[in-house]
């Protein structure tokens, strides 16, 4: 199985600053049909976890254009460029190039 | 509007079964896979398996492989998930999802306890 790591697990953020995660993997997520599946989604206090980032860098319909993701291979980044007050919750990168799909441990982001 | 709607939430003994229903509308059910995840109390996502409901084909990891049943009824357009030989240790909340590009769309969850 493809092992999914975060960093960091705590993230204290003050709004309007920047926050970046970290998240690698195992193994490379570039498939051999050229597209990286590397996912990441936000689950709010309460919430079911909602999409945010799909292949890597493609943002989500109706994601805020703060959110962006980048990396390649095994070593990805979720930055948000300013942090809002509803940017809270937990952030899980997950793997989607095989079977079992895994999940990151998660990041939780709360305010400062 | 896509919507998929879970079930209530169970309480089972161990050693049951349960089975969560998802029901889809909004979108063709037939296109798109749905997939189970589960979070256990305070922790993170684990994912359980997918269905091509066109097909009803399964994917199961191996870690629930002889435990797990997944289903569909196209005539009603809703996703089952049956798992059997329940332990206190399957107490999660079950969501469902349907995979377009990503995990586009989520159940609201069912919470499952198991006790006894």
């Amino acid at each position: 199985d493809i092992v999914m790591t975060q960093s960091p697990l705590s993230l204290p953020v003050t709004p309007g600053e920047p926050a970046s995660i970290s998240c690698r993997s195992s193994q490379s997520l570039l498939h051999s049909n050229g597209y990286t599946y590397l996912e990441w989604y936000l689950q709010k206090p309460g919430q079911s976890p909602q999409v945010l980032i799909y292949l890597g860098s493609n943002r989500a319909s109706g994601v805020p254009d703060r959110f962006s993701g980048s990396g390649s291979g095994t070593d990805f980044t979720l930055k948000i460029s300013r942090v809002e007050a509803e940017d809270v919750g937990i952030y899980y990168c997950m793997q989607a190039k095989q079977t079992p799909f895994t999940f990151g441990p998660g990041t939780k982001v709360d305010i400062k | 509007q896509v919507q998929l709607v879970q079930s209530a939430a169970e309480v089972k003994k161990p050693g049951a079964s349960m089975k969560v229903s998802c029901k889809a509308s909004g979108y063709i059910f037939t296109v798109y896979y749905i997939h189970w995840v589960r979070q256990a109390p305070g922790q993170g996502l684990e994912w359980m398996g997918s269905i091509d409901p066109n097909s009803g084909g399964t994917n199961y990891a191996q870690k629930f492989q002889a435990r797990v049943t997944m289903t569909r009824d196209t005539s009603i357009s809703t996703a089952y998930m049956e798992l059997s030989r329940l332990r206190s240790d399957d107490t999660a909340v079950y969501y469902c999802a349907r995979a377009k590009f990503a995990f586009d769309y989520w159940g609201q969850g069912t919470l499952v306890t198991v006790s006894s």
